[in-house]
């Protein structure tokens, strides 16, 4: 299977905390994307990474990819009780299409 | 700038009866995408269209289900004689190939189908 895989598949942390969730592949790719998604909601864009691209800021949140390894990395920083969510990494191959993962549920406690 | 649009939300109906859920994509976005995901699970790609040409179908999409984008614009998701293994979350997606590669897909909240 080309699915990626996140590991964990649930994280509680407190507020304030860093989260770090961890994404593996199996297959070449173009680029990685990771989501977010509330309960009952569609998916929401945080970021894209580029196969040739090894490390990727934005706001609080930070990825890496490493092609090697075949495998990516989200970071959030401070994170926030707005932050708990499921998130979800997404690998997009020669063809148009995403391949998710299964989701790391996030919990982040005030 | 407003978003993909899904259309209904919410779907409740009885095994064996026919639905149809709506998509409207962010205007000029050529791509159009559907996925559906059950509880606890990531989306699953089952079909996308360029434009009004359907590119590419899963595997996961029967002879039961046919998806149309007549006019390049909206697409609809029909899904006939529904089994109970059809409830899901139905999400769309458009995507504005024209900016080139690696362009992010954008996501509509999702029609929810639950058979009875």
């Amino acid at each position: 299977s080309q699915q990626g895989e996140e590991d964990p598949q649930a994280l509680s942390i407190q507020e304030g905390e860093n989260a770090t969730m961890n994404c593996s592949y199996k297959t070449s790719i173009n680029n990685l994307q990771w989501y977010r998604q509330n309960s009952g909601r569609g998916l929401v864009h945080l970021i894209l990474i580029r196969s040739n691209e090894r490390e990727k800021h934005s706001g609080r949140l930070r990825v890496t990819l490493d092609t090697s390894k075949k495998s990516s990395s989200l970071l959030i920083t401070a994170s926030r009780a707005a932050d708990t969510a499921s998130y979800f990494c997404a690998i997009e191959t020669s063809g148009s299409r995403l391949t998710f993962g299964e989701g790391t549920q996030l919990t982040v406690n005030p | 700038d407003t978003g993909v649009s899904q259309d209904p939300r919410h779907k409740i109906t009885k095994r064996g009866q026919n639905v149809t859920f709506r998509c409207d994509p962010i205007s000029e976005h050529n791509r159009l995408y559907w996925y559906r995901q059950t509880l606890g699970q990531g989306p699953e790609f089952l079909t996308y269209f360029q434009n009004e040409a359907q590119l590419e179908k899963s595997r996961l999409l029967s002879d039961r289900f046919s998806a149309e984008r007549p006019k390049g614009s909206f697409s609809t998701l029909e899904i006939q004689r529904t089994e109970q293994g059809d409830s899901a979350m139905y999400l769309c997606a458009s995507r504005d190939k024209q900016r080139g590669h690696n362009q992010p897909q954008h996501f509509g909240d999702g029609t929810r189908l639950s058979i009875l």
